[in-house]
């Protein structure tokens, strides 16, 4: 089975940094994803991790540890447009994209 | 880059008529669809694996004779919510798994009153 856990909400100040954690439990681990939804949209891809260690992309990062089961998301200069769900993702030996609960970040000016 | 396009993008029926949601990848061929369900303020429950050309895979919990999915080709899947009734109310979004990883459609929003 699989377990994936996140806060449920947080908030944080604009230009400020906020890291969301997410730990896992999972059979079959093939990488873990990290997307931002904004309400009633589709989810949109941020970032993908596969091995150990942290992956920059702009102001977007995203942390890896496989023997921890553990991962976070650091966003850095936070802008209001920030505001959003945060989703990550586990991606099983069976192919599918399972998500954890989600955490509503609120970034307040 | 990968676009699926997923029809409509909200629809309102009466509680025991069926609703068909269509999900497309444009540019790509898609040999897996995953569907999903999304109630207000919850995350994305993965309902079903669809492959092309065999039968759906449901989650569990998932009733297959209540959510029919079709993949009958490489860029086409259909959901069709059967006998709808207001707790089937939810937003549903598709994904296709490509060359380019996994892509989502724009989602569907389902009022059934």
């Amino acid at each position: 089975g699989q377990n994936i856990d996140q806060p449920t909400e947080m908030t944080a100040t604009e230009g400020a940094i906020v890291q969301i954690n997410c730990t896992y439990q999972t059979s079959g681990f093939n990488g873990l994803f990290w997307y931002q939804q904004h309400a009633g949209e589709a989810p949109t891809f941020l970032s993908y991790n596969v091995l150990d260690g942290l992956e920059e992309k702009g102001r977007f990062s995203s942390f890896l540890s496989r023997s921890k089961g553990y991962s976070y998301l650091l966003l850095k200069e936070l802008q209001m447009k920030d505001s959003a769900s945060y989703l990550c993702a586990d991606y099983n030996q069976g192919g599918k994209l399972i998500f954890g609960q989600g955490t509503e970040l609120s970034v307040k000016p | 880059g990968a676009v699926v396009s997923q029809h409509p993008s909200w629809v309102i029926c009466k509680s025991g008529t069926s609703v068909k949601i269509e999900c497309r990848s444009l540019d790509f061929q898609a040999t897996t669809m995953f569907w999903y369900r999304q109630f207000p303020k919850q995350s994305l429950m993965l309902m079903a694996t669809s492959n092309e050309g065999s039968k759906a895979t449901y989650e569990q919990g998932v009733e297959k004779d209540k959510f029919l999915i079709n993949h009958a080709s490489l860029t086409l899947s259909t959901l069709t919510v059967t006998s709808a009734h207001p707790e089937d109310s939810s937003f549903y979004i598709c994904s296709a798994r490509g060359n380019y990883g996994y892509t989502f459609g724009s989602g569907t929003r389902l009022t059934v009153v």
